[in-house]
Parts: C-alpha cells; sequence; structure tokens
C-alpha cells in the first residue's frame, strides 16, 4: 500500500518568510513523489516533481522539495513567500505497481501581507 | 497543445437524479484517471482506463457510478441516482504512461 501524510490542513506565513510544507510518504516500492498546487478557482498544476536522481528538485515559481528516503519525507519550502503562492498544495506518491496516484489530505497556505 | 478538460465545470442536481461528466484528455494519451474530492478530505482515486479498457476500477464507491470510455478517446462519469454523499469535485487526468499525470479542472458536482 502507499499513503502521504500532510501535517497542517492550514498554514499560515508572512509575505517574504520561509514556506514549509511537510509531507511524508509510506511505499512499498520506490516512490515517485509530486506536489500539485490548486489555485482559487483552478484544476491542479503540478509543481514539480522526484522520479530519480538528484534528491534535491526545483519546480515553478521557486519552489523546491527534498526526497529523504531516510526519513520517508518529501517537504516542500520556498525561501519567500509571495501573495500569489496563497493556494491549497497536495503531496502525492505514485509507485508504478498501483498505476495510481495517491495524494495527501492537502494544505492551504494563507500568506499574510 | 490542449490541456485535459471537463466538462460541466459545475452541476447542481437533486437526490435522485442522473448526471454525466465528461472528460477529453490530451490526445495521445492511452492513460485516463478519474480522482474525486468530498469536501475536507483527501483527493481519491476511483478508476483508471487503459485506452478503452478499464484497468483498475478499485475506486468506484458502488455500482451507482458507471465509467466509460468508448474509442479510447473521451470518458464519461455517469452518476444515476446521485446521493447527497456524491457531491464534491470531481478529477481527471491523462498520462502517456502514467507517473506523470496532468489533471483537468475539476466537475464541482453538489447533490442537494
Amino acid at each position: 500500500a502507499q499513503s502521504v501524510t500532510q501535517l497542517g490542513s492550514h498554514v499560515s506565513v508572512s509575505e517574504g518568510a520561509l514556506v514549509l510544507l511537510r509531507c511524508n510518504y509510506s511505499s512499498s516500492v520506490p516512490p515517485y513523489l509530486f506536489w500539485y498546487v490548486q489555485y482559487p478557482n483552478q484544476g491542479l498544476q503540478l509543481l514539480l516533481k522526484y522520479t530519480t536522481g538528484a534528491t534535491l528538485v526545483k519546480g515553478i515559481n521557486g519552489f523546491e522539495a527534498e526526497f529523504k528516503k531516510s526519513e520517508t519525507s518529501f517537504h516542500l519550502t520556498k525561501p519567500s513567500a509571495h501573495m500569489s503562492d496563497a493556494a491549497e498544495y497536495f503531496c502525492a506518491v505514485y509507485s508504478g505497481g498501483y498505476q495510481k496516484v495517491t495524494f495527501g489530505i492537502g494544505t492551504k497556505l494563507q500568506v499574510i501581507p | 497543445e490542449a490541456g485535459v478538460t471537463q466538462f460541466p465545470s459545475h452541476s447542481v442536481i437533486e437526490k435522485g437524479q442522473t448526471v454525466t461528466l465528461r472528460c477529453d484528455p490530451i490526445s495521445g494519451h492511452d492513460n485516463l484517471y478519474w480522482y474525486r474530492r468530498v469536501m475536507g478530505k483527501e483527493i481519491k482515486f476511483l478508476l483508471h482506463f487503459v485506452k478503452e479498457s478499464k484497468q483498475d476500477e478499485s475506486g468506484m464507491p458502488n455500482n451507482r457510478f458507471l465509467a466509460e470510455r468508448t474509442g479510447g478517446t473521451y470518458s464519461t462519469l455517469k452518476v444515476q441516482p446521485a446521493e447527497l454523499e456524491d457531491s464534491g469535485v470531481y478529477f481527471c487526468a491523462s498520462s502517456p504512461q502514467g507517473a506523470e499525470q496532468y489533471f483537468g479542472p475539476g466537475t464541482r458536482l453538489t447533490v442537494t
């Protein structure tokens, strides 16, 4: 089985502050890991992904995430929050054996001016 | 290249009625997925098509849900009869090979 745990359904940060959204996963096989973002009234957009190779992956809009196998984590970070980052963020895992994506519950990010 | 499209964007129906949701995947993508997000819960897998064949329908809630993908192109998801607990956002995704899935904007279904 595979599962994803996102710590914190709501996170608030000040504009310009560090964004840290936590994600832990479980998978019986080497996983592919994703972060998706959903802006208000829009669909899911891929932010970044880890498949193989370099464990620090960079995505769009200045976000990055680091795959830590020993901690089964894939936390999402951005050095400086912008008002436009306010959205809901989903961590997800895919493993070939299951042929489907398993999502975390989502974290709503609020950016305070 | 056009992305995944879904129709309608919103649907409000009464309990007991029938609703059909449509998904047009990215051209050439053999894999098509349906997911659903009930308010406050995680996005959950419903089923997976490879071309016109159902590869995995383990996530379908019950037999009131029927998905089809005639000709391996667009897909429909019919709910008949709809119940209150069917309300949520239904997402469709397509993929050329499975791992990276491209999601549509979703259909928000409200059953009253």
